[in-house]
């Protein structure tokens, strides 16, 4: 059972050159999310997509793009990178059950991007 | 979400049990306490999820009061493998929006 995958997991880009972060999951979770780490800083939410069709803004959504292609892949897209965008990306999906309390996130193993 | 608060680092040795406590004072009745934890260069993973009282599983305890404007995680027994980053966050169910705050740093030394 492969969860949450992300590719690539490493990235360099120039200023101005754009690319698509991709995030699948088996688990057939409705929910899927995308965030951003800066160095020594927690997780700050980018876009997430409640459910396969939906999608909405985040903390910091100013730069990217998404898109839930269907239930199992959500992917970031940064049209014009700039250099502030310089962080490790995570994408999650949230688990569907049927009890109380909010559903467990799981995540992938991240994406570091540089952008020069 | 409820905002939350936890120290920013805790050291310790191994063996030791480690306490974090994170105040969350405008909880809502429906809210519950979820932790997470992080290790250098992955993403964060499930811990424990409690509502109220005492909850207990084979990584952690989470206390929570009656007033439940605090919890505290514990981790017994540390190693040097629990020195990771700690997450607390407080939500319910239709809570699309998760987001996580700085988190505790614990670093477990020998």
């Amino acid at each position: 059972n492969a969860g949450v995958t992300q590719t690539p997991k490493f990235q360099v880009l120039k200023t101005g050159q754009s690319m698509t972060l991709q995030c699948a999951q088996d688990m057939n979770h409705n929910s899927m999310y995308w965030y951003r780490q800066d160095p020594g800083m927690g997780l700050r939410l980018i876009y997430y997509s409640a459910s396969e069709g939906t999608t909405d803004k985040g903390e910091v959504p100013n730069g990217y793009n998404v898109s839930r292609l269907n239930k199992r892949e959500f992917s970031l897209r940064l049209e014009s990178a700039a250099p502030s965008q310089t962080s490790v990306y995570f994408c999650a999906s949230r688990e569907t059950k049927f009890r109380a309390g909010p559903e467990k996130l799981f995540f992938g193993s991240g994406t570091q991007l540089s952008v020069l | 979400l409820a905002k939350t608060t936890q120290p920013i680092s805790m050291d310790s040795y191994e063996g030791q049990e480690v306490n974090i406590t994170c105040s969350h004072n405008n909880i809502a009745t429906n809210d519950y306490i979820t932790w997470y934890q992080q290790f250098p260069s992955q993403g964060p993973r499930f811990i424990i999820q409690g509502y109220k009282t005492k909850v207990t599983n084979e990584v952690a305890s989470l206390f929570i009061p009656a007033d439940r404007k605090s919890s505290t995680l514990s981790l017994p027994r540390v190693s040097l493998s629990d020195t990771a980053v700690y997450y607390c966050l407080v939500g319910r169910d239709n809570d699309y929006k998760l987001s996580f705050g700085a988190g505790t740093t614990v670093t477990v030394r020998a």
